[in-house]
């Protein structure tokens, strides 16, 4: 069974602060997304990571694929309110389709003035 | 473009009570799905289906029902409604072989 774990699930951080959000998964898999969640909204997807190695930016948020370690980061750069969300990633097992995508709880993320 | 369309966005049943939950795509997506989602529980697959007339379990389909007689649309069906089932459900749909999911608004479910 594919586990997703995310940490911090919460964080409070000032505008202007970097920070790094964390997504841990429990066997092989070569392709992990992110999205992000608005209060009340839909989910929205952010990054597609389909190797080892992959390294994809937009505006302040860099996430990194590490499949070797099972690890994928989100970074944040010099936050500002506007990416105040919830970040949720998920992970395919390795041969598994769209059904075999295992979500993380999220990490609710709010930036202060 | 319209995307994945769901309705209702808001809906109180009474238990016992039965209700399609409706959700349609426009962009000829073979892959759709549904998802509830729970405070502190991210995201759990209900059901799914790859093509018109192929449905599938997901993690937590206790208690819901499909259908795909189109590509373009996937009811959820709530048979006899349980307290247990009050949550935010999410529709998703995307092409095979990429799982880029693109999610309707939801349906917020309470349940007395």
């Amino acid at each position: 069974e594919l586990k997703v774990e995310q940490n911090p699930l919460f964080l409070s951080m000032q505008e202007g602060k970097n920070y790094t959000i964390y997504c841990n998964y429990s066997t092989t898999s070569d392709r992990l997304y992110w999205y992000r969640q608005d209060p009340g909204k839909s989910l929205e997807s952010l990054f597609v990571l389909l190797s080892n190695g992959a390294v994809k930016q937009e505006g302040r948020l860099m996430a990194s694929l590490d499949t070797k370690a099972r690890l994928s980061t989100l970074h944040i750069t010099a936050a500002v309110h506007d990416l105040s969300a919830t970040y949720f990633c998920a992970v395919v097992y390795s041969g598994g389709g769209a059904d075999g995508l295992t979500f993380g709880k999220g990490t609710h993320l709010i930036i202060q003035p | 473009n319209a995307g994945v369309t769901q309705t209702p966005k808001f809906q109180v049943l009474k238990t016992g009570q039965s209700m399609t939950l409706q959700c349609a795509q426009d962009m000829n997506h073979e892959y759709m799905s549904w998802y509830r989602q729970d405070p502190g529980m991210g995201l759990r697959l209900i059901h799914y289906s790859v093509g018109a007339g192929i449905t599938d379990q997901g993690e937590v389909p206790n208690g819901y029902n499909v259908s795909r007689s189109t590509t373009e649309d996937f009811p959820l069906r709530l048979l006899s409604a349980a307290p247990s089932q009050t949550s935010v459900y999410f529709c998703a749909s995307s092409y095979i072989g990429n799982e880029k999911l693109f999610f309707g608004s939801g349906t917020q479910l309470s349940v007395l």
